[in-house]
């Protein structure tokens, strides 16, 4: 039981090149979500999906699209990469219900964009 | 907007001591409350959640958070850190229905011996 997995786990990117980040989990959770982390303002919600097939903006989504895959898979991709999108990307799942909202989180993708 | 406040970006602490971290969020209405730690270089671990009935909520590794509502606080105590406590801690809130965490910015404790 591997949890949340995310690959690659360090990428270095110049300007305006692509490329995707990958998520996957094994607990058959409903809920999956993409957050960065930069110094000093917490982690901020890039994309969510409350469920398979559905995908909604979260606090950041400008520079980001996702792709709900399947169940397991949620992924993030940068179209034209910007040294602003330098950061720490985390990838967590989670079990919507009462007594089950935590989320669990993958252990990050560090990103540098020069 | 609601929102999450860690005042306290950086708490030095000597290993033993006691140490509690602050939380305060923009409003209770229907939360749910959690505090996350980050060892370097890693994700996110679960400390402990508050989802409903006693407000004194204890978690791994010796730490503890109260749930107040009337000062919608939720601060995080431990009575005798150790130096591998040492680490970023996360409070993160959801409010109501709705699955979305907000994540304060961080307090990053530093135990030394």
């Amino acid at each position: 039981n591997a949890g949340v997995t995310q690959t690659p786990k360090f990428q270095v990117l110049k300007t305006g090149q692509s490329m995707t980040l990958q998520c996957a989990q094994d607990m058959n959770h409903n809920s999956m979500y993409w957050y960065r982390q930069d110094p000093g303002m917490g982690l901020r919600l890039i994309y969510y999906s409350a469920s398979e097939g559905t995908t909604d903006k979260g606090e950041v989504p400008n520079g980001y699209n996702v792709s709900r895959l399947n169940k397991r898979e949620f992924s993030l991709r940068l179209e034209s990469a910007a040294p602003s999108q330098t950061s720490v990307y985390f990838c967590a799942s989670s079990e919507p219900g009462q007594g089950a909202r935590e989320q669990y989180f993958g252990p990050g993708t560090r990103l540098t964009v020069t | 907007a609601q929102s999450v406040t860690q005042l306290d970006s950086q708490v030095p602490v000597f290993e033993e001591a006691p140490v509690e971290l602050r939380c305060n969020y923009s409003s209770s209405v229907s939360v749910y409350l959690f505090w996350y730690v980050q060892y370097p270089n890693q994700g996110l671990q679960l400390l402990l959640k508050y989802l409903s009935g006693s407000t004194l909520v204890k978690g791994i590794n010796g730490f503890e958070a109260e749930f107040n509502k009337s000062q919608t606080s939720f601060h995080l105590r431990k009575p005798s850190v150790h130096i591998s406590d040492t680490a970023e801690y996360f409070c993160a809130v959801m409010w109501g229905g709705f699955q979305k965490l907000v994540f304060g910015t961080g307090t990053r404790l530093l135990v030394s011996p």
